[in-house]
């Protein structure tokens, strides 16, 4: 079965510090692996997506992934958090046996201090 | 020029009540999807259409019916609401049913029942 697991429910930055949030993902195929972004009473919004092309993945924003085989993980980054970064991340896997049914991690809250 | 879009945003109801959500898409995508959000933020797929066909039904209480009229719309019919069915009830679509295609978002739904 094709599933996610966000490990921090919770992550806490300062302005200007790097970002980490960690994704493991379990996949029996070749997965496609997404991180999309809610803030506050929003819809979601694509950061960005793997899809067994380079490994290293950038998104909007200043975020990027890297997709580790061997860990089986797909870790979002970035170098510098804003203010407006503060919001709930979604680590995605694509289930490709099951017509692109997405299944979602639990999501983690990103705090951005000033 | 909205790519998904829902109505209504808003949607307080008694138990017991009938209601509906509709969900357009002008992206020309093949496949609409419904999800539910909960009030810790899980994120499970519900149902999923390909052309107007029902692909994906999770296990969801046959008081929630899907009807699609057309590739660009798919509505969520819900009978005898109940309390446990507040949520923030969100749409998307994708060009089709591969894995590697990102999801695209409506707004959400948010469902409040008293």
């Amino acid at each position: 079965a094709q599933s996610v697991t966000q490990l921090d429910s919770h992550v806490s930055v300062s302005e200007g510090t790097p970002v980490l949030l960690r994704c493991n993902y379990s996949s029996s195929y070749s997965p496609s692996l997404f991180w999309y972004v809610q803030h506050p009473n929003k819809g979601l919004q694509l950061l960005l997506k793997y899809t067994s092309a380079a490994t290293l993945v950038k998104g909007i924003n200043g975020f990027e992934a890297e997709f580790k085989k061997s860990e089986t993980s797909f870790h979002l980054t970035k170098p510098s958090a804003h203010m407006s970064d503060a919001a709930e991340y979604f680590c995605v896997v694509s289930v490709l046996a099951h017509n692109n049914d997405m299944r979602f991690g639990a999501g983690t809250r990103l705090t951005v201090k000033p | 020029d909205t790519a998904v879009s829902q109505t209504p945003k808003y949607l307080v109801t008694q138990m017991g009540n009938d209601k509906s959500i509709k969900c357009e898409q002008n992206l020309g995508h093949d496949t609409m999807y419904w999800y539910k959000q909960d009030s810790k933020k899980f994120l499970k797929i519900m149902f999923s259409y390909n052309n107007k066909e029902l692909i994906i039904n999770e296990t969801v209480p046959n008081r929630f019916s899907p009807k699609s009229p057309d590739k660009a719309h798919l509505n969520l019919h819900i009978n005898s609401l109940e309390l446990g069915d507040s949520a923030v009830y969100f749409c998307a679509s994708s060009p089709n049913t591969r894995g590697s295609y990102e999801q695209y978002f409506g707004p959400g739904t948010r469902l409040t029942v008293t």
